[in-house]
């Protein structure tokens, strides 16, 4: 089946330690997002990137940082330097021709230990 | 930013009843927006989906009306089931990259 898939669906993190979430796609969609998600607030944007090796900062992209170096991957490491991270995080993708919705993965629950 | 909100963040209804949902958005260019349903520890799931030259839409047990005039939009989900109960959140874009979201409203049905 043609999806997203972010792995690992928990992940701990101890202090001072980078840690890397996977996302990869099959559905040959050319842009791919990272949002975070915390109670009560909407989706917030941390990076998105719409072609091979090109990314842009989202709106919280401070103490994240993204790779593209294939079309099907997109990872996030979320960096020491990001001292709240404990969050949900979600990966989407999207056709970009004309507007498409953004389908999602099922998000790794990220835990400070 | 963009300010996308739900007028309500709980809502109760009898299972066969029918739902509504609000959604408020605050850009007047967004031309495109999305309702999507989210389950308890996993990703946002696409409902329906609508763009600005359309005022309603209509999807299998479920409407979506834009209402430009008074940028609000609903969903509305025909004999709501258990299985409806999950948190619905709209989505807005002018871009069609950068998305809006707004908070959630959590739906519970009972039985």
């Amino acid at each position: 089946d043609g999806g997203i898939t972010q792995s690992p669906k928990y992940l701990f993190r101890k202090e001072g330690q980078n840690v890397t979430l996977s996302c990869e796609q099959n559905l040959n969609h050319d842009a791919m997002y990272w949002y975070r998600q915390d109670p009560g607030q909407g989706l917030r944007l941390i990076y998105y990137s719409q072609i091979v090796n090109d990314f842009q900062k989202g709106d919280i992209a401070e103490g994240y940082s993204v790779s593209r170096e294939k079309k099907e991957s997109f990872p996030l490491t979320v960096t020491s330097a990001q001292k709240n991270p404990t969050a949900f995080y979600l990966c989407a993708s999207s056709n970009l021709h004309g507007n498409q919705p953004q389908h999602f993965g099922d998000g790794t629950r990220l835990s400070i230990l | 930013g963009e300010s996308v909100g739900l007028h309500l963040p709980t809502l109760s209804v009898q299972e066969g009843d029918n739902s509504i949902i609000n959604c408020a958005y605050s850009n007047s260019a967004s031309d495109y927006f999305i309702w999507y349903k989210q389950e308890s520890g996993k990703g946002p799931q696409f409902i329906i989906d609508i763009r600005s030259n359309m005022d309603k839409r209509q999807g299998q047990r479920v409407t979506v009306l834009l209402n430009k005039t008074v940028k609000h939009l609903s969903l509305q989900i025909a004999a709501t089931q258990p299985g409806d109960s999950a948190v619905y959140f709209c989505a807005e874009t002018m871009t069609g990259n950068q998305f809006y979201f707004g908070t959630g409203t959590s739906l519970t049905v009972i039985p």
